[in-house]
């Protein structure tokens, strides 16, 4: 069965600080991985996915299969960066969501 | 944000009442959804469909039905709410084609259960 473990439920940085939001996910096939983010009071997006390879918004997240890992990093936070983060797996037919880390980066 | 749109956005329901939650998307989105957003619990898939009538259930289905008669309608049914399905409700859709999993998201409907 597919599952993703978030560890941390919140996590706060002062802005300017590097910020790291553990993903850690069990699958037996090859997985598809995303992240995803919920500003305040409005509806989750598209964050990055692994197999763009892309930065956004100065994020970037990397597979790691031997660690079954895909941890979300960004070397300087920004203020409006807070939100709730939620790493996602793709299985067969289904997305499956993490429980979410709320990240406050305080000024 | 693909054309999704949920109803209704709110609703206060009594505690044996049926209640239908609906979605609708414009995309032509092959596959759809139904999670449930609690605290500690992020959020949970209730249902899902991969096709019209093509259902099947996800981590949390007890107490939920589903039906989709249409491509771009979704609905979610409690057939007889309980205070433990008070929840933000999520609908969402993805292509199902080369940018498949890419799982665009309505706004949410918040539901209460008294």
């Amino acid at each position: 069965a597919q599952r993703v473990t978030q560890p941390e439920k919140l996590l706060s940085v002062f802005k300017g600080a590097p910020v790291e939001l553990k993903c850690n996910y069990s699958y037996s096939g090859s997985p598809e991985l995303f992240w995803y983010v919920q500003y305040s009071r409005q509806r989750l997006q598209l964050l990055l996915r692994h197999i763009s390879r892309e930065s956004i918004k100065g994020f970037t997240a990397d597979l790691n299969k031997g660690e079954t890992s895909f941890h979300l990093k960004k070397p300087f936070a920004q203020e409006e960066d807070s939100a709730m983060y939620y790493c996602a797996l793709s299985g067969d037919n289904d997305m499956r969501f993490g429980a979410g880390t709320r990240l406050t980066v305080k000024p | 944000d693909a054309g999704i749109t949920q109803s209704p956005r709110h609703k206060v329901t009594e505690t044996g009442t049926p209640v239908t939650l609906r979605c609708h998307q414009t995309e032509n989105h092959r596959y759809m959804y139904w999670y449930r957003q609690d605290p500690g619990h992020g959020l949970r898939l209730i249902h899902y469909s991969y096709g019209v009538k093509d259902t099947d259930k996800g981590e949390v289905s007890d107490g939920y039905s589903v039906s989709r008669s249409k491509t771009e309608d979704f609905l979610l049914t409690l057939e007889s709410a309980t205070s433990s399905q008070t929840s933000v409700y999520f609908c969402a859709s993805d292509t199902g084609t080369g940018n498949r999993n890419t799982i665009y998201f309505g706004e949410g409907s918040w539901l209460t259960v008294v």
